[in-house]
């Protein structure tokens, strides 16, 4: 199957550290895309990187993808207590319309 | 700044209802998704929709789901007759083509509880 997969399944550190999560896929993809999911609540894009990229940053966040690897990373810097979370990797195949193919999360815990 | 709406944001009904899930989509996108997820469990692709017909379906989108675009606004989707199996959280999600971007834009879910 397509699916992504992060690593940790959980992750809890100290306000101020750097947070790191890994996503790792089995087929081709053209872009993947990470969310955030506050418990019980909706899905937030957080940032998409194609197949032709290999770093994309949005403020405290940077994304790195490997496609020889089929890797991806997340990296927040500065962890502040409101990025308590669950993070999600989707792989989308093609452009246009796409079927995203998630992974089973990450939960990231702050504490202050 | 735009965003995707659903209503309502918690249903609860008797198994064997049928119940119908609603979606405002960011008004310029042209492709419409759901997605679900059962609690504890990954987020799982439905259906896309596009130019007024279905693009993808996933195995579990059967003949007991449907998806209309009744209007130029809203996008539904359909249980005819609910299941136990159906409580999940349902996502909808929109995304435009042209432009640089293939970023869903997801609702905040709708609860679906059945007793």
């Amino acid at each position: 199957s397509q699916q992504g997969e992060e690593d940790p399944q959980a992750l809890s550190i100290q306000e101020g550290e750097n947070a790191t999560m890994n996503c790792s896929y089995k087929t081709s993809i053209n872009n993947l895309q990470w969310y955030r999911q506050n418990s019980g609540r909706g899905l937030v894009h957080l940032i998409l990187i194609r197949s032709n990229e290999r770093e994309k940053h949005s403020g405290r966040l940077r994304v790195t993808l490997d496609t020889s690897k089929k890797s991806s990373s997340l990296l927040i810097t500065a962890s502040r207590a409101a990025d308590t979370a669950s993070y999600f990797c989707a792989t989308g195949r093609h452009q246009g319309a796409q079927k995203l193919v998630f992974g089973q999360g990450t939960r990231l815990t702050i504490n202050p | 700044e735009p965003e995707v709406t659903q209503t309502p944001s918690h249903q609860v009904t008797q198994m064997g209802q049928e119940v119908i899930l609603r979606c405002v989509p960011i008004s310029n996108h042209l492709y419409f998704y759901w997605y679900r997820q059962i609690l504890g469990q990954k987020v799982e692709f439905l259906v896309s929709f596009y130019n007024n017909e279905i693009s993808e379906k996933s195995e579990i989108f059967d003949d007991q789901f449907s998806v209309e675009r009744p209007d130029g606004s809203n996008f539904t989707l359909k249980i005819r007759s609910t299941k136990l199996e159906d409580s999940a959280m349902y996502f909808c999600a929109s995304s435009e083509i042209e432009g640089s971007t293939d970023t869903q834009y997801f609702g905040p879910g709708t609860r679906l509880t059945v007793l």
